[in-house]
């Protein structure tokens, strides 16, 4: 069965740290993994990564995949409260028309100020 | 562009009825994938539409069902609601062309769903 898990489940750091949330999975046929963050409802898409040791920046977050580990880091740099959300990483596995998205359970950053 | 769109937003119904949830895509996307999302389970995939055919089918009961029509809008559909079915179901649309190439999914808002 496929899985995607994510680690820690929760953190709570102070405004201006840094954090690295991370995913590992097992899935067959992997495709891409992707980061989303969610804050009220709807998740918001961040990166998806679909080569090895490339990694991808966007302002203050990045994230990496390792093919070789199947596992993905995403990095916050200097938080702010805005930070605040659950994370959630997703695996694209399958072969072409079967292809679907395997969600872990999530991260929930909290960010003090 | 217009992003995904789900209609209602809000639900309460009875345990023993059925409900029909709505999801727009955004212009253009094909694909039209159904999740639920609960506070134990995170989120789970329900099936997912392209071009009116389901494609992938998660490990839901048959109570579950969805459809999609010509303009990619899709429904889905829970029938004999039970309590636990109260979560939020999140729509995600995207090109999902059979191509090779990976695409990533938008989601809409959700509708929350509770079963009383």
């Amino acid at each position: 069965e496929d899985k995607v898990v994510q680690s820690p489940l929760s953190l709570v750091v102070h405004e201006g740290d840094t954090v690295t949330l991370n995913c590992s999975y097992e899935v067959t046929n992997f495709r891409s993994l992707l980061w989303y963050k969610q804050e009220k409802k709807a998740p918001t898409f961040l990166f998806m990564l679909t080569s090895s040791g490339i990694e991808k920046k966007s302002g203050r977050l990045s994230s990496i995949l390792d093919k070789k580990e199947l596992s993905s880091i995403l990095n916050i740099t200097a938080t702010q409260t805005g930070d605040s959300a659950i994370y959630l990483c997703a695996v694209e596995n399958g072969a072409g028309a079967n292809s679907k998205l395997t969600f872990g359970k999530g991260i929930t950053l909290s960010v003090r100020p | 562009k217009a992003g995904v769109t789900q209609t209602p937003r809000y639900l309460i119904k009875t345990r023993g009825q059925q409900v029909t949830l709505s999801c727009s895509p955004i212009s253009g996307h094909r694909s039209v994938s159904w999740y639920q999302q609960t506070p134990g389970q995170g989120l789970q995939f329900l099936f997912e539409y392209f071009s009116e055919t389901q494609r992938n089918k998660g490990n839901f009961p048959g109570r579950f069902s969805g459809r999609q029509f010509s303009n990619s809008r899709s429904e889905m559909n829970v029938s004999t609601l039970e309590l636990g079915d109260s979560a939020l179901y999140l729509c995600a649309s995207s090109l999902a062309t059979l191509g090779q190439v990976p695409t990533e999914a938008f989601f809409g808002q959700g509708t929350r769903l509770t079963v009383v």
